[in-house]
């Protein structure tokens, strides 16, 4: 089967950057995802690696290590509008499967 | 480019009775999924389907839960009998290539209490 480990919950503050880690164990990887979920909206995608290495997207980075089965996704310059909870997802055999989620909590 | 359309967006019913969602994903997508979201949690996985065929359907409680998708466009999800753990939202998803991780777009999704 698969399974992801994300932390439930993490707090920074405000113009600061934060770390949420990945780690995942499944058969037929192809690729990790982060998606955004603000309360009550529809989760949002953020970034996909498929290959080892790190992937920019303006403040938002994803990295990823398929030989350690681990990824994170880091957040820079914080914003308050960066609260919210963050999902980790593996595509394998076909399905795009996702973890608990990390709920983020930006303080001023 | 139009969204995910989902309705309804909330439902209150009570336990043993039914209730039906439905979902137009984004124009030209082929790939649709539908997963449950219980507070707190991930997106779990119920069907996924590719054009109007079940790709993976392991997640989804047959007997009770049943979806369809009949000409390859729009799709229904229906839950008869309802369970009170069926509380939860049901989003629906939708993706233009199947296992490679590209984007999939949600929906609003639809809140489902039972009570």
């Amino acid at each position: 089967g698969q399974s992801l480990e994300q932390p439930s919950e993490v707090t920074a503050v405000e113009g600061a950057i934060v770390q949420i880690n990945c780690t995942y164990q499944t058969s037929g990887f192809y690729g990790l995802s982060w998606y955004q979920q603000h309360d009550g909206g529809a989760p949002t995608f953020l970034s996909y690696n498929a290959l080892d290495g790190l992937e920019e997207t303006g403040r938002f980075s994803s990295f990823l290590s398929r030989s350690d089965s681990y990824g994170y996704l880091l957040l820079q310059e914080l914003q308050m509008k960066d609260s919210a909870s963050y999902f980790c997802a593996v595509t394998s055999g076909g399905k795009l499967i996702f973890g608990q989620g990390t709920e983020l909590s930006v303080k001023p | 480019e139009a969204g995910v359309a989902q309705s309804p967006r909330y439902k209150i019913i009570e336990k043993r009775q039914s209730v039906a969602f439905w979902c137009n994903p984004i124009s030209g997508h082929a790939t649709l999924y539908w997963y449950q979201q219980i507070l707190g949690q991930g997106p779990k996985l119920l069907i996924q389907f590719q054009n109007n065929g079940v790709v993976d359907d392991s997640q989804l409680p047959k007997d009770r839960f049943s979806a369809e998708r009949l000409k390859g466009v729009d799709s229904t999800l229906k839950i008869q009998p309802a369970k009170l753990e069926d509380s939860a939202v049901y989003l629906c998803a939708s993706a233009s290539l199947r296992g490679t991780g590209n984007t999939i777009y949600f929906g609003e999704g639809s809140w489902l209490t039972v009570v």
